[in-house]
């Protein structure tokens, strides 16, 4: 069974653009949550879809948004690039949204802005 | 919050067996342990989970005291593939019947496995 998938898995843009990855889940899943991570803070919690609606969001401005397919594969965007927003965006799938599903991760897009 | 706390990082040689500690104070009564190791520029992988006692699979094991106040990752006959960081994840589940809860990731511990 193919793992999740993340593309594209580099990217540069500048200042101001916006930008969006994409996640493919593995077969079945349903469930995606999306994370950042950054040298200096981690990995961090974006937010959470199953069944095409938002269970749950991590403290990021409004800037950061995501929605789900209904053939579970989802999608994140980011507006209004800043410096900052460098990191490795990582997508993790899970059969349910049930807090003891084990989550499965991507290989990340690693996004540079300049 | 299940916050976690472990060594930042370990030193060890091929062969060894390797215990990695993290101690989880404020662990929820429905929290699962759960164990991920990171290799540079790629996801985590998911090692093990546990909730009590001991679990063991083909890779690992985990031990958890009856207080489940920490837990310990054990690394069985370590080999230079092995160098990678090491997370100990709680989660904080906005309700059990509607979300997945988001992981916990603290800072892990970066293991190095010499030769």
């Amino acid at each position: 069974k193919a793992g999740v998938t993340q593309t594209p898995r580099y990217l540069i843009k500048t200042r101001g653009q916006q930008v969006t990855l994409s996640c493919s889940p593995i077969s079945g899943h349903r469930s995606v949550s999306w994370y950042q991570q950054t040298p200096g803070q981690g990995l961090q919690f974006l937010f959470e879809y199953f069944s095409e609606t938002q269970r749950n969001k991590g403290n990021f401005p409004g800037r950061f948004s995501g929605r789900q397919f209904s053939n579970s594969r989802s999608e994140m965007n980011v507006s209004t690039l800043e410096l900052g927003d460098s990191a490795l965006y990582l997508c993790a799938s899970s059969l349910w949204a049930s807090s003891q599903e084990t989550q499965y991760f991507g290989p990340g897009t690693r996004l540079l802005v300049l | 919050l299940a916050k976690t706390t472990q060594p930042i990082s370990m030193d060890s040689y091929e062969g060894q067996e390797v215990n990695i500690t993290c101690s989880h104070n404020n662990i929820a009564t429905n929290d699962y342990i759960t164990w991920y190791q990171q290799f540079p520029s790629q996801g985590p992988r998911f090692i093990i989970q546990g909730y009590k006692t001991k679990v063991t699979n083909e890779v690992a094991s985990l031990f958890i005291p009856a207080d489940r106040k920490s837990s310990t990752l054990s690394l069985p006959r370590v080999s230079l593939s092995d160098t990678a960081v090491y997370y100990c994840l709680g989660k904080s589940p906005m309700n059990y019947g509607g979300s997945q809860g988001n992981l916990i990731f603290g800072k892990g511990t970066k293991l190095s496995v010499k030769p």
